[in-house]
């Protein structure tokens, strides 16, 4: 059973420039959860998809967009980057429908915008 | 969604038991207590959920009293290793995570 990966590790970008980060859910999840961390702080919802479906949102503005493809891995898209999207932004997984709502995070990108 | 409140910080020697107390004041009948650890550079990761009274498992136990406005993590016979950040979270269960700032553990031998 493999686990969460996200890709990529470590990423630089520019103020105004786009990025676009993906993430593998664990075998046989069928949702993927996205967060921002922010240095000292705690993980924040952006957003859930649900079988390629947006299913719920943080208070995080458009700019912040996603994709789930049918084998469940997924994509955060983020455009227009601002100073203060640098943060590790972490993508979970996890079985929705089910008695087992765990869910399963990858390392995450550590996103630095100059 | 119900707020939690967690000490911000605290201090541990190693094979000591330690105890974090979470207050949800407002939990709902639907929602569930979840804890989850961190470690620098890393995901969280799940330690132990419950609706009520006590849950064990091979890393922790979950206090939750009747009422269900509080509830305490117990982890027996700490390490070094068990230096984390560790959330309290409260919600419906297959709901996106609500996290607030956690209680940073630090164990020192």
């Amino acid at each position: 059973e493999t686990g969460v990966t996200q890709s990529p590790t470590h990423l630089i970008k520019t103020r105004g420039q786009q990025v676009t980060l993906r993430c593998s859910s664990q075998s046989g999840h069928n949702t993927v959860s996205w967060y921002q961390q922010a240095l000292g702080q705690g993980p924040q919802f952006i957003f859930q998809y649900y079988r390629e479906e947006e299913n719920g949102r943080g208070n995080f503005p458009p700019r912040f967009s996603g994709l789930q493809f049918p084998n469940y891995s997924s994509e955060l898209n983020v455009n227009a980057l601002e100073l203060d999207d640098s943060a590790l932004y972490l993508c979970a997984s996890s079985l929705k429908g089910t008695d087992g709502v765990e869910q399963y995070f990858g390392p995450g990108t550590r996103l630095t915008v100059t | 969604l119900a707020k939690t409140t967690q000490p911000i910080s605290m201090d541990s020697y190693e094979g000591q038991e330690v105890n974090i107390t979470c207050s949800h004041n407002n939990i709902a009948t639907n929602d569930y207590i979840t804890w989850y650890q961190q470690f620098p550079s890393q995901g969280p990761r799940f330690i132990i959920q419950g609706y009520k009274t006590k849950v064990t498992n091979e890393v922790a136990s979950l206090f939750i009293p009747a009422d269900r406005k509080s509830s305490t993590l117990s982890l027996p016979r700490v390490s070094l290793s068990d230096t984390a950040v560790y959330y309290c979270l409260v919600g419906d269960r297959g709901t996106a995570l609500i996290f607030g700032k956690g209680t940073t553990l630090s164990v020192s031998s």
